[in-house]
């Protein structure tokens, strides 16, 4: 099976501007979770779509969205962009029930100026 | 709320030397346990997992048992590479209220010397 693939790996935009991100889960994977890594804060919970509803959110504020289509694909959008905000975002997979392991995509790797 | 802690690290070993990486937790319920590994630019990959107490997890020499009574998920290896330096994230998931969110540790950077 292919593995878990994002697109664009890597973006520069200022700040002000919006992005959006995408993220192709594994085939037959129903959950899709999105995680911001940086050096300083780790490795934190974005938000977790399952048959295209949220199903669980982070702590992030409302500049950060989601949305997941009938194929299982997501993205993630982020307006009015901060320095703050760069970082690796990182997706990761699942069939979506409770004890499923994730599976990580390479992650975008987003540079705010 | 669910936390992990990992041992601050960076940590550096000599090739063959034995590898302890302590992993604790904190979680209500019974929580997956996870160990995932991240190479330089690239994403986190599954390492080993334990879904109950006391299991044992292991992958490519890696070992870490599930204990509750310490609520702990030390990883262990009993003689490094130098391909296995990396970045190592202890992990767990409660996927009965949480499903879908992984709560993890701060990482600790292994480098291993020839």
């Amino acid at each position: 099976k292919a593995g878990v693939t994002q697109t664009p790996r890597y973006l520069i935009k200022t700040r002000g501007q919006q992005v959006t991100l995408s993220c192709s889960p594994i085939s037959g994977h129903r959950s899709v979770s999105w995680y911001q890594q940086t050096p300083g804060q780790g490795l934190q919970f974005l938000f977790e779509y399952f048959s295209e509803t949220q199903r669980n959110k982070g702590n992030f504020p409302g500049r950060f969205s989601g949305r997941q289509f009938s194929n299982s694909r997501s993205e993630m959008n982020v307006s009015t962009l901060e320095l703050g905000d760069s970082a690796l975002y990182l997706c990761a997979s699942s069939p979506g029930f409770e004890t499923d392991t994730q599976y990580f995509g390479p992650g975008t790797r987003l540079t705010v100026l | 709320g669910n936390s992990v802690t990992q041992m601050e690290g960076p940590v550096t070993l000599s090739e063959e030397a034995f590898l302890t990486i302590n992993c604790t937790y904190t979680a209500t319920g019974y929580p997956s346990l996870f160990w995932y590994v991240q190479y330089p630019g690239e994403g986190l990959q599954l390492l080993l997992k334990a879904t109950k107490a006391d299991d044992k997890g292991s992958n490519k020499g890696f070992e870490a048992t599930y204990r509750k009574e310490t609520t702990s998920f030390h990883l262990e290896k009993g003689s490094v590479q130098v391909s296995d330096s990396a970045v190592y994230f202890c992990a767990l998931s409660d996927g009965l209220t949480n499903a879908g969110k992984s709560t993890f540790g701060d990482g600790t950077t292994l480098t291993v010397k020839p």
